[in-house]
């Protein structure tokens, strides 16, 4: 299995934009998570799905913030529009229930 | 609310010294428990879990862990580091066998003096 697939690995935007970071979790995981992680607050969970469902998103930091996740092998986490303090990694990480998480490379979003 | 302790923020060492890494968690019930690694620049990966049996986990690259359910702590350990294990490791926990939720603790940077 190609373990968990992010895209893009790197993305540099201005304030304002729109930012969309994708996830492909691995084949028969049921369980997807977003995190974010910075120097200053380290890793935080933002939101995750079981089944596709969206089960807890009270890590999602505000409005501007939405994730979805319309089949089993894909999700996206949309920022709009984005701002400096977004800057940070954005991992994706999948699991079985109650398993280890498996985490992908990550997205590195710089915001100008 | 659930919450996982990493009580060393930055721990530096010299190569072939003996680790050891401190967690303590909050939960009272049945727990899986895990030890992550983060080299620099790269994404966290599963060094060791625990789940049930034997307290003393074995995980890759030489190091264990722990499990002491009498002090909520499950401790990381190594016998003699190498250069190549500076790394952020993370502690974390699963105390709820229905879901997938992971409590992370903070980390705990390690540097490694060649």
């Amino acid at each position: 299995d190609a373990g968990v697939i992010q895209s893009p690995r790197h993305e540099v935007t201005e304030m304002g934009q729109e930012v969309t970071l994708r996830c492909k979790p691995i084949s028969g995981h049921d369980y997807l998570f977003w995190y974010r992680q910075t120097m200053m607050r380290g890793l935080e969970l933002l939101i995750y799905f079981n089944n596709n469902v969206p089960i807890d998103d009270s890590g999602m930091p505000e409005d501007r913030f939405s994730a979805k996740m319309p089949n089993a092998s894909f999700s996206t986490l949309k920022i709009q529009p984005s701002e400096p303090r977004d800057s940070a990694v954005y991992f994706c990480a999948s699991s079985l229930v109650a398993r280890e998480q498996y985490f992908g490379p990550g997205t590195r979003l710089t915001v100008l | 609310a659930q919450s996982v302790s990493q009580h060393n923020h930055h721990v530096i060492l010299s190569e072939a010294a003996s680790l050891e890494l401190g967690c303590n968690y909050s939960y009272g019930g049945t727990v899986n428990l895990f030890w992550y690694v983060q080299y620099p620049g790269q994404h966290l990966q599963l060094l060791l879990k625990y789940f049930s049996g034997d307290p003393l986990v074995k995980g890759i690259k030489g190091f264990e862990a722990e499990f002491i359910k009498s002090k909520f702590s499950f401790n990381l350990r190594k016998p003699s580091v190498q250069w190549s294990d500076t790394a952020e490791y993370f502690c974390a926990v699963n105390a709820d066998s229905s879901a997938s939720k992971i409590i992370f603790g903070s980390g705990t940077r390690l540097s490694i003096r060649p």
